[in-house]
């Protein structure tokens, strides 16, 4: 069972948009710590989508953005593309486990 | 170019050892903190330790404290990952990451393309 909480499936068509969410609780997510994002494509390492809740790393397309309030974070894909089919994982820290990064369980992202 | 190699990974028997290694290129290494990252075949990722830039500061999952040594020798730009009694739970892909520079509890900005560790018999 994961600390951070996300949707095991997401699909959407090509064009249209989808949100991943990312529920967590007070001693991560709720505390302030941030969220970060990877997207793993099939058979390959993660990739940082998203870090600091909102931001992009350079070559990352401005299709993904992030968001974070309360005990929850989100990961929006506008425009979706066949490329995005991929595993997303958000990312943060639990000040109730000392030194513990945490990751959600991963959502299976499949373009229709 | 940033870069993360590992090896040592392979095939050992429950209860054994081995020694997993990350080079590092393309970057001041001895500047950023590092991170392990495994994955079960199938499953999600799994955070499994943290060490500062100096090496003076370390973190373990509770799933391998005890078990687990994480060491770095920035004079050879390398990242270390000594597993010992193995148990068949710990096999999974293990990725080196590099934290992110600006947002101190982000795994990684880079990831190695990881290395297969298999615990049976």
């Amino acid at each position: 069972q994961s600390v951070l909480t996300q949707p095991p499936s997401v699909s959407g068509a090509p064009g249209q948009r989808v949100t991943i969410s990312c529920t967590g609780s007070s001693s991560n997510i709720g505390a302030g710590y941030d969220v970060h994002w990877y997207q793993q494509l099939p058979g390959t390492a993660p990739k940082l989508l998203i870090y600091g809740n909102s931001n992009r790393p350079s070559g990352v397309p401005d299709r993904f953005s992030g968001s974070k309030s309360g005990t929850s974070a989100s990961l929006a894909i506008t425009g979706l593309q066949a490329e995005d089919e991929a595993d997303y994982y958000c990312q943060s820290y639990d000040s109730s486990l000392s030194g513990w990064r945490v990751f959600g369980g991963g959502t299976k992202l499949t373009v229709l | 170019e940033v870069q993360l190699v590992e090896s040592g990974g392979g095939l050992v028997q429950p209860g054994g050892s081995l020694r997993l290694s990350c080079a590092a290129s393309g970057f001041t290494f001895s500047s950023y903190e590092m991170n392990w990252v495994r994955q079960a075949p199938g499953k999600g990722l799994e955070w499994v330790s943290y060490i500062s830039s100096s090496g003076s500061t370390i973190y373990y999952a509770d799933s391998v404290k005890g078990r687990f040594t994480i060491s770095r020798d920035n004079a050879k730009n390398s990242l270390y990952l000594q597993m010992n009694s193995l148990r068949a739970e710990d096999t999974a892909v293990y990725y080196c990451a590099r934290s992110i520079r600006t947002a101190a509890t982000g795994v990684g900005d880079y990831w190695g393309q990881g290395t297969l560790v298999t615990v049976s018999s």
